[in-house]
């Protein structure tokens, strides 16, 4: 069954430092999200991604993040100057069809973003 | 806003005993309603899924209906397994326009031999 994946598991980053986090959503699917669950807490929406823009995003969602897709198969989340309190595990999913509330999202198993 | 409201965990049940992890939540409009998994060390996984209001949904032997007039998706197994110990998030979508999931906190469901 088609999956999707995110790179790297785990990523330990000095404060101040920029991290890009990858993920690749499956191959048919239109629509992109990111979400972060911060430990004990729970699943908190990020932003979504539908035709090279994005469609909807978050309070968390500040200047400091940003998403793309730089070709046709990856969809990154960059966050330019870690805080401490960005430590979270982050989580991508994708769902086939765009806009539909119904259509289930498919997660990847996450990265673990540690700031040092 | 959108919320969802999940009963606290942890729950310990022995293997074979009846399973309920009760599940509200506060929406506009008509939500489509979920219930993911996610087992150790791993990520999150559609379980089941009710779009309208009297839907059931169902896969591996668990079960949640819509109710819309108590707005609640309770999820339910009638004889749980030692392999079903996991976290499992109800979550909504569909209102306010977009796609995005609103999570509840999540309940630990343990099961022992």
């Amino acid at each position: 069954e088609p999956e999707v994946t995110q790179t790297p598991s785990h990523q330990v980053t000095q404060m101040g430092q920029e991290v890009i986090l990858r993920c690749v959503p499956i191959s048919n699917h239109l629509y992109f999200y990111w979400y972060r669950q911060i430990l004990g807490q729970k699943v908190e929406f990020l932003v979504s991604f539908y035709n090279n823009e994005i469609s909807e995003k978050s309070e968390i969602f500040d200047d400091q993040f940003s998403v793309e897709r730089p070709d046709g198969s990856n969809f990154t989340l960059k966050i330019r100057s870690t805080k401490l309190e960005d430590s979270a595990m982050y989580f991508c999913a994708s769902s086939e069809r765009s806009g539909e509330s119904n259509q289930p999202q498919h997660f990847g198993d996450g990265t673990r973003l540690s700031i040092l | 806003g959108d919320s969802v409201t999940q009963m606290e965990g942890p729950v310990t049940l022995s293997e074979e005993a009846f399973l309920t992890i009760n599940c509200t939540y506060t929406a506009t409009g008509y939500p489509s309603l979920f219930w993911y998994v996610q087992y150790p060390g791993e990520g999150l996984q559609l379980l089941l899924k009710a779009t309208k209001a009297d839907d059931k949904g169902s896969n591996k032997g668990f079960e949640a209906t819509y109710r819309k007039e108590t707005t609640s998706f309770h999820l339910e197994k009638g004889s749980v397994q030692v392999s079903d110990s996991a976290v499992y998030f109800c979550a909504l979508s569909g209102t306010g326009g977009g796609n995005k999931l609103t999570f509840g906190t999540g309940t630990q469901l343990k099961v022992e031999l």
